[in-house]
Order: C-alpha cells, then sequence, then structure tokens
C-alpha cells in the first residue's frame, strides 16, 4: 500500500542536541510538508518542497532545517536552536496542486528533556 | 500571506443535533478550500474540498460545507450528527496561483458528541 512513514513515532533528545526526522513516500508525490502540531494552536507549517533539490521556509523555520535529496524523502531536523522543540510533527506530501489532498503520515512525537 | 481562522475552538452536541463549524480565511487571490478531519489516535484525513464551480460540496460521512466567495468562509455542516463524529476538525487554504504549493491551517475545534 502507498503512504508515507514517519519513524520513529516517540523520540526522546536531551536539551542541546540536534535530532532529525524522517519522512519518506512511496506515492510518487511531488510535493512535501512538514508541520508542528501543539495544542490550541492547529497545524503550523515549518518548511515545505515542491520539487527535488528545492524547498520553502514556512511560518515558523527558525531552529529548523530540511533537504530533498530525493523526492521519496523529505527528512526534517530540529536543531539546538529552536527553543521549544517538543511537539508533534506532522508530513504530509500531494501532488502538484493538491487536487486530490494531502497524504498525512501518523507522526512523530519529539520530547526534550 | 494566507490565513485561516476557526473561532469555534471546542463545540459540544447531543447526537442528533445540526453542526456548523465555522472557517473563514484571508487572502487577495483565488484559493482551494479544506477540510480534515483527526479522529481520535488517527491521521489526518481529508472531509471534503472546493476547487472551482458549485460551492456547496458534498464529502464523506454526510459532510458538506459552502463556499462563500464574499464572506471569504467555508463552513462546514452536518445535519444531524453521531457519537463517532467526536475528533478535531481543520481548515485548510491554498493559493491557486501555479507554483504556490504553500497549505495554510487553522487552529482546529475539537468536536464532542454527548451520546
Amino acid at each position: 500500500d502507498g503512504g508515507i512513514t514517519q519513524s520513529p513515532k516517540y523520540l526522546f533528545r536531551k536539551e542541546g542536541q540536534n535530532v532529525t526526522l524522517s519522512c519518506e513516500q512511496n506515492l510518487n508525490h511531488d510535493a512535501m510538508y512538514w508541520y508542528r502540531q501543539d495544542p490550541g494552536q492547529g497545524l503550523r507549517l515549518i518548511y515545505y518542497s515542491q520539487i527535488v533539490n528545492d524547498f520553502q521556509k514556512g511560518d515558523i523555520a527558525e531552529g529548523y532545517s530540511v533537504s530533498r535529496e530525493k523526492k521519496e524523502s523529505f527528512p526534517l531536523t530540529v536543531t539546538s536552536a529552536q527553543k521549544n522543540p517538543t511537539a508533534f510533527y506532522l508530513c504530509a506530501s500531494t501532488r502538484r496542486e493538491g487536487y486530490y489532498g494531502y497524504t498525512f503520515g501518523s507522526g512523530t512525537r519529539l520530547t526534550v528533556v | 500571506a494566507q490565513s485561516v481562522s476557526q473561532h469555534n475552538h471546542h463545540v459540544i452536541l447531543s447526537e442528533a443535533a445540526s453542526l456548523e463549524l465555522g472557517c473563514n480565511y484571508s487572502y487577495g487571490g483565488t484559493v482551494n478550500l479544506f477540510w480534515y478531519v483527526q479522529y481520535p489516535g488517527q491521521h489526518l484525513q481529508l472531509l471534503l474540498k472546493y476547487f472551482s464551480g458549485d460551492p456547496l460540496v458534498k464529502g464523506i460521512k454526510g459532510f458538506e460545507a459552502e463556499f462563500i466567495k464574499s464572506k471569504f468562509s467555508f463552513n462546514l455542516r452536518k445535519p444531524s450528527v453521531q457519537w463517532s463524529d467526536t475528533a478535531e476538525y481543520f481548515c485548510a487554504v491554498k493559493p491557486t496561483n501555479f507554483g504556490n504549493e504553500k497549505l495554510t491551517f487553522g487552529t482546529g475545534t475539537r468536536l464532542t458528541i454527548i451520546p
């Protein structure tokens, strides 16, 4: 079955460490997204990528970095510069224009202690 | 830049009551609009979408939404809710201009249905 795989489901890191969240899709989708979900704040866009080797900042990109070296993969690095990294992170993808809707992964819950 | 407002943060209804969840967006051009639902412990799922044509769109599970361009609104409705509709609902907007794939969500509305 096609879909988006986010791993791991739960991640614990010490404060000051960088951590990379994985997102892989086998849907042949062009565009991929990273969102952060916090209670009462909905989904806020961190970064998105419309094609390989290209990506744009979303609304809350500070403290995060991404790469898009392959169409299937869009890893997110949470750096030590991110002041409140503990959150639920969701990856999504779509064909161009989003007409068929966006497919979401099951998310990674990151806890920084 | 686009933005989305969902003014109802938490709605509590009894089974069989009618539902309307508000969604307003801000953007100077034409947009595509979406409603997503997140059931407890599950992925976000597409309920319905508006791209063009009839402003009244029907989605899964008996939900519908009406796009009112003059009011920048895309409210979600269901005539009779069920206990299984308990979930969080998100409205989202994406500009239609070519090459702009930025999808922006609202803060969500938590819906609790009392049996």
